[in-house]
């Protein structure tokens, strides 16, 4: 089993739609939470952390249910400059610095 | 304020050749990682340094790679001999320690093709 699981997609939505991603992590020791962004043929970029009591970003919220073992991001009003892959992301037991990414979800935010 | 540099960008090269992939992290960060990303396993990561010192390799595929990186300013990544399944694109990226911030900054990437 991947430590970190996604459903990869694709997504494809209009413009103004609202889109949820979800994503699942094996370890339940797993500390820390992220959702990276990355857009195709770019390097990937930190969107958000996601923390235990959830938290917003304009249209962006993040939620995280660590009895689940389950994280979401739920996009509002989508962009077209929202089309990206969503990468689910968390720390490794023992060792907070080192990232673990889950495959990504692709989203196409249509006109 | 530049971010973190690789080069080179893109690097086509045929099997048994040696291939030296090269990351210039962003200044004063104290972490540095070799990712390497592929459409089947996704990114995965290969190695990190913490103040130039290699701490966990477990992801180094085979003895064919190696990474090191003699001072703060500068990695390498090498493979000898490449293969074609080492095709990838391969990021390079940095962090600082800080209270509760565990972001990374990746470099553009190296896109690999070993035929």
């Amino acid at each position: 089993r991947k430590e970190v699981e996604q459903d990869p997609g694709p997504f494809n939505v209009p413009e103004g739609a609202t889109v949820a991603f979800n994503c699942t992590y094996s370890n339940s020791a797993s500390q820390s939470f992220f959702w990276y962004r990355q857009d195709c043929r770019k390097e990937p970029k930190l969107l958000m952390s996601v923390y235990s009591s959830g938290n917003e970003d304009g249209r962006f919220t993040a939620q995280l249910n660590r009895a689940s073992q389950y994280i979401s991001l739920l996009i509002r009003d989508s962009k077209l400059s929202d089309s990206a892959t969503y990468l689910c992301v968390v720390t490794r037991t023992g060792s907070a610095r080192q990232l673990t990414f889950g495959s990504g979800t692709q989203l196409t935010v249509l006109p | 304020d530049a971010g973190v540099i690789q080069s080179p960008r893109h690097e086509v090269t045929e099997m048994g050749q040696e291939v030296t992939l090269r990351c210039k992290p962003i200044s004063g960060h104290d972490y540095l990682f070799w990712y390497r990303q592929t459409m089947m396993r996704g990114l995965e990561l290969l190695i990190y340094f913490n103040n130039n010192v290699p701490i966990d390799d477990s992801g180094m595929p085979e003895d064919r790679f190696s990474a090191k990186m003699p001072n703060a300013s500068f990695s390498t990544l090498k493979i000898q001999p490449s293969e074609p399944r080492d095709s990838a694109v391969y990021f390079c990226a940095s962090s600082l320690v800080r209270a509760n911030s565990y972001e990374q900054y990746f470099g553009p990437g190296t896109r690999l093709t070993v035929t």
